[in-house]
């Protein structure tokens, strides 16, 4: 299957501050990205759907000034938490759509904002 | 408001086949079923994925009735590695057009 990529892995940050997140799609192109959230033990959320060259559509309850996402490119984009408070502590995790709309996750990012 | 539901646990002996179905009645007409396993903090690996019928690779695999509005993973032959939580991922058309992960089910494997 094809290589997703996320940086940072972990990060702690303090209450107030923005956090940037890096999914890369290692070994193919993708138009389509997507950013979910996970809390503990429960399923993935999607947050919003990131086509390349154009603005992110962002599901119903999430903030698109909060989480500031940028698809600059085929193989990255960027998912910024912005003014970042402990409620937004969780588990980031991004995907990229393969040709059949399969989705190829990334690792996760795990953040922790105190 | 749609859901993509799933039973929450499984219990299994290893050895055994472990069946894991997901309901989606809102399911869109044109797009894929697919099935992940999640170990903690890590990220979704693909299992398998399907549009009808019956659909099979070298770990898993896929059943699908006519009307698509659920689906059963099959794991022929569970290991203790096995032990994770597994989702359905399905695109549905509720007001709008959508990727929805089901509930997740969270199997251990017993050796």
């Amino acid at each position: 299957g094809a290589v997703v990529s996320q940086h940072p892995s972990r990060v702690i940050c303090k209450s107030g501050t923005s956090v940037k997140i890096e999914c890369r799609s290692l070994d193919f192109q993708a138009t389509t990205m997507f950013w979910y959230r996970q809390f503990p033990k429960k399923s993935l959320m999607l947050m919003a759907t990131s086509n390349e060259g154009s603005k992110a559509t962002y599901e119903q309850g999430v903030e698109k000034d909060k989480f500031l996402i940028n698809h600059a490119s085929l193989t990255l984009s960027t998912l910024t938490v912005t003014s970042a408070h402990p409620e937004d502590s969780s588990f980031y995790i991004c995907s990229a759509s393969g040709r059949r709309n399969e989705q190829f996750f990334g690792p996760g990012t795990r953040l922790t904002v105190l | 408001l749609a859901k993509t539901t799933q039973p929450i646990s499984m219990d299994s002996y290893e050895g055994q086949e472990v069946n894991i179905t997901c309901s989606h009645n809102n399911i869109a007409t044109n797009d894929y079923i697919t099935w992940y396993q999640q170990f903690p903090s890590q990220g979704p690996r693909f299992i398998i994925q399907g549009y009808k019928t019956k659909v099979t690779n070298e770990v898993a695999s896929l059943f699908i009735p006519a009307d698509r509005k659920s689906s059963t993973l099959s794991l022929p032959r569970v290991s203790l590695s096995d032990t994770a939580v597994y989702y359905c991922l399905v695109a549905i058309t509720s007001g709008t057009y959508k990727y929805i992960f089901g509930t997740g089910t969270r199997l251990k494997v017993l050796a």
